[in-house]
């Protein structure tokens, strides 16, 4: 079985520029993770779909970041401006959701540099 | 809001030895999700046990178990017979168990663990 896709794997980009990443999670995963993971620390949620609608999204900067899951299955995380303290590992992640208490299975991560 | 802690920034065991590492959390919640999760150097986070808060029974994973004592809010992780394989961070994290609301999983800081042969 195919595991949470990612890319691109690695981003480096000047302040004030925009930049995307996709996620695609596991087949037949209903809900889907963006968690941000600051250098040293443990991965924080940004925002969780559950399906194609958005379950939680009260740590995303929503000045900055936007994200969408048309159709239900990939996703698109966008910064715009970025600025430095975005410097990060973004981690997407999937699981059957649904209360299930079933693991979070996660992506290999998109490291990103603003300089 | 629920908070873990990883008081031991970094551990380290021989080869063939055993280790424990530590966790608390912090809930009024009587129902939720505790697990660990493993993260080697510049690869991705790999899940190593889970435990439902409703269970007595410790979980256990071939030479992974852990000591879940819900009173004290502990959930510590202990490797057995380690391999130079289980050199990683080691993450505890706690999630909610309320259906249809978020499944967010709240981590720690993280645990470096070196293993020496």
């Amino acid at each position: 079985e195919a595991g949470v896709a990612q890319s691109p794997r690695y981003k480096i980009i000047e302040k004030r520029q925009s930049v995307a990443f996709w996620c695609n999670p596991i087949s037949g995963h209903a809900t889907l993770y963006w968690y941000q993971q600051i250098l040293g620390q443990g991965p924080k949620l940004l925002i969780q779909f559950q399906n194609n609608g958005v379950v939680d999204d009260s740590q995303l900067p929503k000045d900055r970041f936007s994200a969408e899951r048309l159709k239900g299955v990939d996703s698109t995380l966008k910064i715009q401006p970025a600025k430095l303290e975005d410097s990060a590992v973004y981690l997407c992640a999937s699981s059957l959701g649904g209360g299930t208490g079933t693991p979070q299975y996660f992506g290999p991560g998109t490291r990103l540099t603003v300089t | 809001a629920q908070t873990v802690t990883q008081s031991q920034p970094e551990m380290s065991v021989q080869e063939a030895e055993t280790v424990t590492l530590s966790c608390t959390y912090d809930t009024s919640e009587s129902d939720y999700y505790l697990f660990w999760y493993k993260q080697p150097p510049s690869r991705q986070m790999i899940l190593v046990i889970r435990q439902e808060a409703y269970k007595q029974q410790n979980a256990t994973e071939n030479r992974f178990s852990v000591n879940f004592q819900k009173a004290a809010k502990s959930f510590s992780l202990k490797i057995s017979d380690s391999q130079l394989g289980d050199a990683a961070m080691y993450f505890c994290a706690y999630r909610s168990a309320g259906q249809g609301g978020s499944e967010k999983l709240v981590f720690g800081k993280g645990t470096k663990l070196t293993v020496n042969p």
